[in-house]
Order: C-alpha cells, then sequence, then structure tokens
C-alpha cells in the first residue's frame, strides 16, 4: 500500500512565524504536491515537484514556498505566517506521468495561525 | 480551461436508499482522465476510480458504480443500497494530458446517510 504520511495531524502557530510542513512517500513516486483545503473551495493546488530539487507553481503559491531535496521527502514552507492561512494542508503523491495516474493523499494537517 | 463542477453541495439520504453524486467537466483536451475520491470524517482523501477519455464503459464494484458520458461531459457516481459509513464528502476530479501533472478538483458533495 502507497503510504502518504505528514508530520503533524494539528498545528497552532502565531502570526509571522516561520511554518514547516512535512512530508514523506514511501512508494518511489516521482510526484509531490501540496494542497489546502478550504470550505466550499475544494480542494486548491500550491505546488507540485515532479522530481528532486524540480518545483512548479499551483494556483496559489503566494506565502508559500516549497523544497524537495530527496525523492520521498517534500515540504512546504510558510515563510511568515498569516491568519489567511489557517486551513487543512494535504500532502499527496504520484507516479509517472502524473496526469495520468491517481494521487494517493495523506492524512492533512489542520493548521491554526493565530 | 479545465474545470469540474459539482452542483451538490450537501445531500442527505436515509439508509439503504441509493443516491447519485453529479460530475460535470470542462477540459479541451482530448486525453484524460477523471477520478473519485472519499474523504471521511478522518480527512485523509481515499481514491476511489480512475477512469480515462477513451474508455466509456461504466464501471461497477460492489455498491458503487460509476456512469461516463462523454456527450454531457458527466461522471456520476451512485452508491446503492446507501450504509451509514458512506457518509462523507465526495470529490471528483479531473487531469489532462496538456495540463502537466495537475489536477482539476471539484467543491465536493457532503454525503450524510442517516441511520
Amino acid at each position: 500500500d502507497v503510504k502518504v504520511t505528514q508530520s503533524s495531524r494539528y498545528l497552532v502557530k502565531r502570526t509571522g512565524e516561520k511554518v514547516f510542513l512535512e512530508c514523506v512517500q514511501d512508494m518511489d513516486h516521482e510526484n509531490m504536491f501540496w494542497y489546502r483545503q478550504d470550505p466550499g473551495l475544494g480542494l486548491r493546488l500550491i505546488y507540485f515537484s515532479y522530481d528532486v530539487k524540480m518545483k512548479e507553481k499551483g494556483d496559489i503559491p503566494e506565502g508559500y514556498s516549497v523544497s524537495r531535496e530527496k525523492k520521498e521527502r517534500f515540504s512546504l514552507i510558510l515563510e511568515s505566517a498569516s491568519t489567511s492561512q489557517t486551513s487543512m494542508y494535504l500532502c499527496a503523491s504520484s507516479q509517472g506521468e502524473g496526469f495520468a495516474y491517481e494521487q494517493y493523499f495523506g492524512p492533512g494537517t489542520r493548521l491554526t495561525v493565530t | 480551461a479545465q474545470k469540474v463542477t459539482q452542483a451538490q453541495t450537501e445531500i442527505s439520504v436515509v439508509e439503504k436508499e441509493d443516491v447519485t453524486l453529479d460530475c460535470v467537466y470542462e477540459t479541451r483536451d482530448t486525453t484524460y482522465y477523471l477520478f473519485w475520491y472519499k474523504q471521511p470524517p478522518s480527512g485523509e482523501l481515499v481514491f476511489l476510480i480512475r477512469r480515462n477519455s477513451f474508455d466509456e464503459q461504466n464501471e461497477i464494484s460492489g455498491r458503487y458504480s460509476w456512469n461516463f458520458q462523454k456527450s454531457t461531459s458527466s461522471f456520476n457516481f451512485t452508491i446503492t443500497a446507501s450504509q451509514v459509513v458512506d457518509s462523507a464528502v465526495y470529490f471528483c476530479a479531473l487531469s489532462g494530458a496538456n495540463t502537466g501533472n495537475q489536477f482539476y478538483f471539484g467543491t465536493g458533495t457532503s454525503l450524510t446517510v442517516i441511520p
């Protein structure tokens, strides 16, 4: 079974803090993704990566950055957290030509910025 | 432009009733894939099915069935004899050969099955 794990289920941070969300997958997938999920808006893509050290912006990259130093790990960084970034963050991975394959999701991190 | 519309925001049914979740998509790609995911209260999205644009055969898996119709750009999901464990948010998603690795998700349909 594909396993995608995220470092925290719940996180509370203060405005202005630098926040790291970690994601690890164990299936040697090439592609990894970060989404945020908000009520009524569905899932919105923040960034994705199709290879180590490669990244592409998604629909809402502002205020975020990412890092992929190893194939299995994809980190989302909030440089200076704001209350508007309070959300559920979901990590996913997929194999090969990503558009043709299902994405497997982690359990999510619910981030609250106060 | 790629777009997925799930017009039903919330649905409630009584246990053992059948329920259909609608998904309408827009794409200019001739090669594309459609997906359904289930998100139970625990929060983790669970993959249910993938269908490519060249395969319009309907699919049945136990109590679940999917109806793909290119003529109406729809990929609807039916649960037969619903159970309380089916209560979840269901997402439809689209990916295309010309959209890189990006998936486009609908806004989800929240299904509540009442015992």
